[in-house]
C-alpha cells in the first residue's frame, strides 16, 4: 500500500512569508505527527493529531500550527518565516488506536528560507 | 522518558554483524526501547522495539540486558544499504507519537 506522502518535497521562501505543508498518511492511519529536522537540533517533535484533535505538542512557538482533516490528511503551517526555520519537515503516521509501536515517516518537505 | 547514550559513529565490514550499543541507565520498569534508522535524505524507518525480552524480526535483533540499563541492536549481515544513522529511544508506550530522537549513531558499512 502507499506510504506517507508529503508535498511539496522542496520549497524556497523568504523571511516573513508563510508556508503550508501537506501530509497524506497511510490509508487507515488516524494519527499524524510532524517533526522538524535541522543539522543543529536534530529531529524535534512539533505536534501530533488524532481524529482531527491535537493530542501532543512540542516546544515550538505559536508560529507553527497544524490541523487534521476528517480524512486524516494533515497540514502544518509556519507563519512569519525566519531563517532558522530552514529544515526538513517530516510527517509520520500510525494507526493511533492502540499502543504506539511503529511510526511510518514520509520523505519530508525541505524548506529553505532566504 | 529516560535519556539514552550512543556512540556517535561506528564502522562495520560488509557481510559482518553490526552491533550498535545503547545505554539507558535511568530506564524505568515500563519504558520500552525503540530503534529507528535514517538513511540519508529519507525519513526515519522503524526497526524494532522491546520491553524486557530479546526481540528479533526480519531486519534485526534487539538484546536487552537483564537489568535493562543497556541494549544492543544487531544487524546480522550488514550491507552497504544499512549505512545510516541509528537512533535508540526509550519511552513509555502510550498513544502518543512524541518520540525524542537523540543524535544517534552513524553506522558506516564498508565494502
Amino acid at each position: 500500500k502507499a506510504g506517507v506522502t508529503q508535498t511539496p518535497r522542496y520549497l524556497i521562501k523568504t523571511r516573513g512569508q508563510q508556508v503550508t505543508l501537506s501530509c497524506s498518511p497511510i490509508s487507515g492511519h488516524r494519527s499524524v505527527s510532524w517533526y522538524q529536522q535541522t543539522p543543529g537540533q536534530g529531529l524535534q517533535f512539533l505536534f501530533e493529531y488524532f481524529s482531527e484533535t491535537q493530542r501532543n505538542k512540542g516546544n515550538f512557538p505559536g508560529r507553527f500550527s497544524g490541523r487534521q482533516f476528517s480524512n486524516s490528511r494533515s497540514e502544518m503551517n509556519v507563519s512569519t518565516l525566519e531563517l532558522g526555520d530552514s529544515a526538513l519537515y517530516l510527517c509520520a503516521s500510525s494507526l493511533g488506536a492502540a499502543l504506539t509501536g511503529e511510526l511510518f515517516f514520509g520523505e519530508g518537505s525541505r524548506l529553505t528560507v532566504l | 522518558d529516560a535519556k539514552t547514550t550512543q556512540p556517535p559513529s561506528m564502522d562495520c565490514a560488509e557481510g559482518r554483524a553490526a552491533n550498535l550499543p545503547c545505554n539507558h541507565s535511568t530506564i524505568s520498569g515500563n519504558e520500552y526501547v525503540y530503534w529507528y534508522r535514517q538513511i540519508h535524505s529519507q525519513g526515519p524507518q522503524y526497526i524494532i522495539h522491546g520491553l524486557k525480552n530479546n526481540e528479533t524480526n526480519e531486519m534485526a535483533s534487539l538484546i536487552i540486558t537483564e537489568d535493562r540499563k543497556s541494549s544492543t541492536l544487531i544487524l546480522p549481515h550488514a550491507t552497504l544499504r544499512d549505512t545510516a544513522v541509528y537512533y535508540c529511544i526509550v519511552r513509555y508506550d502510550n498513544y502518543g507519537q512524541n518520540f525524542v530522537f537523540g543524535p544517534g549513531t552513524r553506522l558506516s558499512v564498508l565494502p
